[in-house]
């Protein structure tokens, strides 16, 4: 069965450093989708994106995050100063095009930031 | 924003008991989607309920939508260890833009 995969599984870095979590959606999937868990807490949504941008995005989603599908298989979320708070699961998900298809997520990117 | 209160957080049970979690929320959705997760895994996928009132079975998991569309509720008989996880409720906004997750219910199934 096709499935959604996130690289790398875990990335630690320096307060400050900018990070990209990479992600490639199931391959006919048409929406795509970041998440975050924090440790213990709920799954909160980061973005949505479709047709090339993003159609819904959260608070948590400030100026220091970016999207981008630079080539046709490839997801990524970008964060250009790490702080340590943004420490957390990072979970990509992707959908079909099918009214209320389900969202496949991803096994996630343990981000740490120190 | 749309807020799912899930009840309860935490569940510790016998094998053999019978359990149910409950997913309530003011607002309306499209659909309901109930997840199971893991340790170190991303959610994975139980049931999507649509229509109102909807009941819908998966082995000896039972969810149900509420008729106003606004709550769900999961119900496992006879709970096996195998049950054991974080069972997350998640609904649909009506453009499919976002789906907004509730905080969970973690569940202990003992031998």
């Amino acid at each position: 069965e096709p499935e959604v995969t996130q690289t790398p599984s875990h990335q630690v870095t320096q307060m400050g450093q900018e990070v990209i979590l990479r992600c490639v959606p199931i391959s006919n999937h048409l929406y795509f989708y970041w998440y975050r868990q924090i440790l213990g807490q709920k799954v909160e949504f980061l973005v949505s994106f479709y047709n090339n941008e993003i159609s819904e995005k959260s608070e948590i989603f400030d100026d220091q995050f970016s999207v981008e599908r630079p080539d046709g298989s490839n997801f990524t979320l970008k964060i250009r100063s790490t702080k340590l708070e943004d420490s957390a699961m990072y979970f990509c998900a992707s959908r079909g095009q099918a009214y209320n298809s389900p969202l496949h997520f991803g096994n996630g990117t343990r981000l740490t930031v120190t | 924003t749309q807020l799912l209160e899930q009840s309860p957080q935490f569940l510790s049970i016998q094998e053999g008991e019978n359990l149910t979690v409950y997913c309530n929320s003011s607002s309306v959705f499209s659909s309901l989607q109930w997840y199971r997760q893991e340790p170190g895994e991303g959610p994975v996928l139980l049931v999507t309920v649509v229509t109102g009132g909807e009941v819908k079975k998966l082995k000896r998991l039972t969810f149900q939508f509420g008729d106003a569309r606004k709550d769900s509720s999961l119900h496992i008989t006879a709970a096996q260890p195998g049950d054991t996880g974080l069972y997350l409720c998640a609904g649909d906004d009506n453009a499919g833009n976002m789906l907004t997750f509730g905080g969970g219910t973690r569940l202990m199934v003992k031998p």
